[in-house]
């Protein structure tokens, strides 16, 4: 089976540019997170959805910021524009309702330049 | 003050002996507790879950819950080098499937 389904893996690009970062969460599961991790914040939720609707996004940074999940199996997170601070590793994680663990996807390595 | 505190060590233990990691949270009406393990460049791993207060063991894992002084720790029996890793700690306190995640406490097994 598979799970939590991540690209890329590694972005690297430059100040102001455009990022877009895909999820699959695992088939079956209705609740879909957003984190960003780095070495001085550790883990941060930035937002979650429950049956494709965003419930709580007060971890969004700014407006730089924004994400959809236009159905069950497909989620982004963009950024635009990016800039260096922004450089983290963001992962995804989804949950079955009711049974509160959380599976993570590989992650996203973005190095903003 | 942090709503879940874990030491950020790094926590060494020779192979062969019990690790003891610890977590304290803030909210009284925490319900679920979780031990992740996340070891250097992957993502996180569920090792155990709690839910009552006392102990449950999984092999060589044991958690332990204590509501009253908020307080949640695992144990690591005959610890191996593949054990060492960054363990999280994670609470829900709202009961809407948000997370609050420790800081992680790095662990290190010298061989």
């Amino acid at each position: 089976d598979a799970g939590v389904i991540q690209s890329p893996r590694h972005e690297v690009t430059e100040m102001g540019q455009e990022v877009t970062l895909r999820c699959k969460p695992i088939s079956g599961h209705n609740s879909l997170f957003w984190y960003r991790q780095t070495m001085m914040r550790g883990l941060e939720l930035l937002i979650y959805f429950n049956n494709n609707v965003p419930i709580d996004d007060s971890g969004m940074p700014e407006d730089r910021f924004s994400a959809k999940m236009p159905n069950a199996s497909f989620s982004t997170l963009k950024i635009q524009p990016s800039e260096p601070r922004d450089s983290a590793v963001y992962f995804c994680a989804s949950t079955d309702r009711g049974l509160e663990t959380q599976y993570f996807g590989p992650g996203t390595r973005l190095l903003v330049l | 003050q942090k709503e879940v505190e874990q030491n950020s060590g790094p926590l060494s233990v020779p192979e062969g002996a019990i690790a003891s990691l610890n977590c304290t949270y803030s909210d009284r009406v925490s319900q679920s507790f979780f031990w992740y393990r996340q070891y250097s460049g992957k993502s996180p791993e569920l090792i155990m879950s709690i839910y009552s207060n006392g102990d449950k063991e999984d092999g060589r894992f044991t958690a332990q819950l204590n509501k009253a002084s908020q307080y949640v720790s695992l144990l690591i029996r005959d610890s191996q080098p593949s054990d060492s890793a960054t363990y999280l700690c994670a609470v829900n306190t709202r009961s809407n499937y948000q997370l609050i995640w420790g800081a992680g406490t790095k662990l290190i097994i010298k061989p």
